[in-house]
């Protein structure tokens, strides 16, 4: 299995500024992806970040909203920027395993935006 | 459009006694589907990962099943414990677009002492 680790846990932002979450793999990993989960509602895919290349994005999510790093095969951040309160929610990073259709997720950083 | 639709939204048991849940799914075509345990504050952990071929597939007091062709699965709990209190994810896999992975809404169990 993998070991996912994102820094900050939480943190509590005022609108209008940008946060970074980091998501530090224990493995290599070829896909991670980012998630979003919003209070009382099940995840949704934000991108897909891929090493040497930009990510690619899921419908209603855009780079200049969302800009995320792949700069090695353990490593990613997501940038969430320009926030308001709507973008209160739990980020979650996840990898895909080396096992067929294993699929592992970070703990998560929640987001509240005030 | 897939969809992947979880009943019931929350329950409540007491400990000891057994629950199902149940998770009703439209993506076709098929290639797998999960059941994952989310603690509050944690992100999810994968409890069974079950493909088209399985029918049943167990992790301790978790078994989950699954039919192909009514596009239905459950998850049973036997002896519930305080621990088990968590949201309840399933989580069905497409051949196409990449594997795009599918969540349900979930199903929120609260075990009561």
């Amino acid at each position: 299995s993998a070991v996912i680790s994102q820094k900050p846990s939480r943190d509590i932002c005022q609108r209008g500024t940008s946060l970074t979450i980091q998501c530090q793999v224990d493995s290599q990993v070829t896909m991670m992806f980012w998630y979003r989960q919003q209070p009382g509602q099940s995840l949704t895919l934000i991108a897909t970040a891929n090493q040497g290349s930009e990510a690619t994005y899921e419908s209603g999510f855009v780079i200049d909203k969302f800009p995320i790093s792949r700069p090695n095969l353990t490593f990613s951040t997501l940038t969430v920027s320009n926030m308001s309160p709507e973008d209160s929610s739990i980020y979650l990073c996840s990898v895909a395993g080396r096992a067929n259709y294993e699929q592992y997720f970070g703990p998560g950083t929640r987001l509240t935006v005030t | 459009k897939n969809q992947v639709e979880q009943s019931p939204q929350s329950l409540i048991i007491l400990e000891g006694k057994n629950c199902t849940l149940q998770c009703n799914y439209t993506v076709s075509p098929f290639s797998n589907l999960r059941w994952y345990k989310q603690d509050t504050g944690r992100g999810p952990v994968s409890l069974t990962i079950m493909t088209f071929s399985e029918n049943t597939k167990s992790n301790g007091r978790y078994t989950a099943t699954l039919d192909a062709d009514t596009k239905q699965s459950s998850l049973h709990i036997t002896a519930s414990q305080l621990s088990d209190s968590a949201s309840y994810i399933c989580v069905v896999s497409g051949e196409s677009a990449g594997n795009m992975l599918t969540f349900g809404g979930g199903t929120r169990l609260m075990v009561k002492p």
